[in-house]
């Protein structure tokens, strides 16, 4: 596609629940991130993969969280048994830069509310 | 820890003119900082990339400039247009992993005809 597509666009679910979150990343893009989105907060790093490297996790906030990319392409981040501060939106970025400083192109988001 | 301020009050301005927002950074001085826009409902759009070593970045009406003394970076955007109204997001790169940024809170901007 031209761009990073996520679905879905938004989710509401029981606290409690699974949810999975989808992104499509623009072809041939190496390097993806997610990010999620607060209100009053600033994008908060979750998880980078680069190619074949082992994913950076680092940004995970509890184990409930998870995340993979299949075939170097689509990734799913997986939130189990969520919890009401979870509710944010999960932005995923893709980006064709290996080292850092490359520009990061953003998907619309997934809402997400847990109630 | 690592910190990046942006004006949280939200900047007014007349049509035509030029808006000024500033980005602060502290305890880290950052290769990079980057700039993006993000309008209501979506996800973030890249403007431009300043480096440490370039004191001044401009594209079409858009200016950067970065200034490592005063740990400070100032985003221009001159004859401003209300087309222009959206939120702007500084980031700059990690001290301990320039793949991850670390990203203001933004500032909103409205351009009123």
């Amino acid at each position: 596609g031209a761009g990073v597509s996520q679905s879905p666009s938004n989710k509401v679910t029981e606290k409690g629940k699974d949810v999975e979150l989808r992104c499509d990343p623009i072809s041939g893009h190496t390097a993806l991130y997610w990010y999620r989105q607060s209100l009053g907060q600033g994008l908060e790093f979750l998880i980078y993969f680069q190619g074949n490297s082992a994913p950076d996790k680092s940004g995970l906030p509890s184990d409930r969280f998870s995340a993979e990319r299949t075939g170097g392409s689509v990734s799913t981040l997986t939130i189990q048994r969520t919890q009401q501060e979870d509710s944010a939106v999960y932005l995923c970025a893709s980006s064709p830069t290996i080292a850092g400083a490359g520009e990061l192109f953003f998907g619309e988001g997934s809402r997400l509310t847990v109630l | 820890s690592q910190k990046i301020e942006q004006n949280s009050e939200a900047l007014n301005i007349q049509e035509g003119k030029t808006a000024t927002l500033t980005c602060n950074y502290t305890n880290y001085s950052p290769a990079y900082l980057q700039w993006y826009r993000q309008d209501p409902g979506r996800g973030p759009v890249f403007l431009l990339l300043i480096r440490e070593n370039e004191k001044e970045k401009r594209k079409e009406r858009l200016k950067v400039t970065f200034d490592t003394t005063l740990k400070q970076s100032l985003f221009h955007i001159t004859a401003s247009q209300p087309a222009d109204s959206a939120t702007y997001l500084c980031a700059q790169a990690n001290a301990g992993n320039n793949r991850k940024l670390i990203w203001g809170l933004g500032t909103s901007l409205a351009v009123n005809p």
